[in-house]
């Protein structure tokens, strides 16, 4: 089976630019979440997705948002992107999300200048 | 959301084996124990997990304390590429948190000398 798929895997961006990273999950999974990894922060759960909907959300502000669609690909947006936003993106997919366990991309590594 | 704790950093020669230890004193009943493991430039992976007993896998060996207040990862030969940050999370099957979100802290980085 092939893995957690994103891309791009680098992406440059100016600030007050905006930007959208893609996810595809594992065939099969139907949950999937996203993580802000930082050297300062760690990495911080940004919110995931199950059928298409929303089921949880970190504590980031609205700039951040995501969508599901029907074949449980993803994808997350910045808007207004800020100097801050420069992290890691990664993303993780599951069959049902709950327990099980997480699969993980290779991650966006996103730079903003 | 209960914490975990565990040290910064650890050193392990290779081929010599090597006990990551995690503290979680708030652990609640439903509480199950996940490792998972960051390598260089990569994206987590997952290493094991347990309720309450010992757990052994292709890849390392899950020791829990009695009172689940503490739990060990043991990797049983160190190799090079053993190196990476390791994460200790609890996931709780309870509930409104039956999500998949995962709380990592900031893990023990794993030194591997040759």
């Amino acid at each position: 089976k092939a893995g957690v798929t994103q891309t791009p895997r680098y992406l440059i961006k100016t600030r007050g630019q905006q930007v959208t990273l893609s996810c595809s999950p594992i065939s099969g999974h139907r949950s999937v979440s996203w993580y802000q990894q930082t050297p300062g922060q760690g990495l911080q759960f940004l919110f995931e997705y199950f059928s298409e909907t929303q089921r949880n959300k970190g504590n980031f502000p609205g700039r951040f948002s995501g969508r599901q669609f029907s074949n449980s690909r993803s994808e997350m947006n910045v808007s207004t992107l800020e100097l801050g936003d420069s992290a890691l993106y990664l993303c993780a997919s599951s069959l049902l999300g709950k327990t099980d366990t997480q699969y993980f991309g290779p991650g966006t590594r996103l730079t903003v200048l | 959301d209960a914490k975990t704790t565990q040290p910064n950093s650890m050193e392990s020669n290779e081929e010599e084996p090597v006990h990551l230890p995690c503290n979680h004193s708030t652990i609640s009943g439903t509480d199950y124990i996940h490792w998972y493991r960051q390598l260089p430039s990569q994206g987590p992976e997952y290493v094991i997990h347990g309720l309450t007993s010992n757990v052994n896998n292709r890849m390392a060996s899950l020791a829990i304390a009695e009172d689940r207040k503490s739990s060990t990862l043991i990797l049983h030969r160190a190799t090079l590429r053993d190196a990476a940050v390791y994460y200790c999370i609890l996931r709780d099957v309870a509930g409104s948190s039956n999500t998949g979100k995962l709380i990592f802290g900031q893990g023990t980085t794993l030194q591997v000398k040759p």
